[in-house]
């Protein structure tokens, strides 16, 4: 199974600023992925991370507000923008691997003051 | 798309009550399903999962069977602990990129 590892684990931010999240595996994947949860709440997919090219985002998030890089099949950064209080989630980064399971990390939990 | 429906929290049991957690979903084809468990200030952790129809995934004493004909996967376990306390989410993939979709969580409380 495929480790992950997500840093920040936990942070506390101010509004208007922006923080990178970043999440390194121990192998080499295809398919990363970024999830937001909002307090008590499920998983929302925020996008797919594709390696060489745009990250892949679903309906309601957009690029200028989560910049996401994919430099190598290893990593991935996410990036929240000029923060605000209603961004106070966990960011959870999950892979995609070859034994057709999808893995998450730890997670890191933002809270914006 | 692919969607799941799961049962409405919070489940409060006592310690060693048998405990079901149900989940139906809506899919295209046969897609693998999964239980994930999120314990208090942790990440998301692979419970089990399920491949193909009549299938049964296990781990931890739980366990939860891929029914195409009634198109659920309820999650199951005859006797509960305290340390199963937790937020459980069903879960499969939708999408040509395998992202997953979630059902709404079910925070299990167990009490001594």
């Amino acid at each position: 199974s495929a480790v992950i590892s997500q840093k920040p684990s936990r942070d506390i931010c101010q509004r208007g600023t922006s923080l990178t999240i970043q999440c390194q595996v121990d192998s080499q994947v295809t398919m990363m992925f970024w999830y937001r949860q909002q307090p008590g709440q499920s998983l929302t997919l925020i996008a797919t991370a594709n390696q060489g090219s745009e990250a892949t985002y679903e309906s309601g998030f957009v690029i200028d507000k989560f910049p996401i890089s994919r430099p190598n099949l290893t990593f991935s950064t996410l990036t929240v923008s000029n923060m605000s209080p209603e961004d106070s989630s966990i960011y959870l980064c999950s892979v995609y691997d070859s034994g057709n399971t999808i893995y998450f990390g730890e997670g890191s939990w933002l809270t914006v003051v | 798309g692919n969607s799941v429906t799961q049962m409405e929290g919070p489940v409060t049991l006592s310690e060693e009550a048998f405990l079901t957690i149900n989940c139906t979903y809506t899919a295209t084809g046969y897609p693998s399903l999964f239980w994930y468990v999120q314990y208090p200030g942790e990440g998301l952790q692979l419970l089990l999962k399920a491949t193909k129809a009549d299938d049964k995934g296990s781990n931890k004493g739980f366990e939860a069977t891929y029914r195409k004909e009634t198109t659920s996967f309820h999650l199951e376990k005859g006797s509960v602990q305290v340390s199963d306390s937790a937020v459980y989410f069903c879960a499969l993939p939708s999408g040509s990129a395998r992202q997953l979709t979630f059902g709404s969580g079910t925070q299990l409380t167990v009490l001594p």
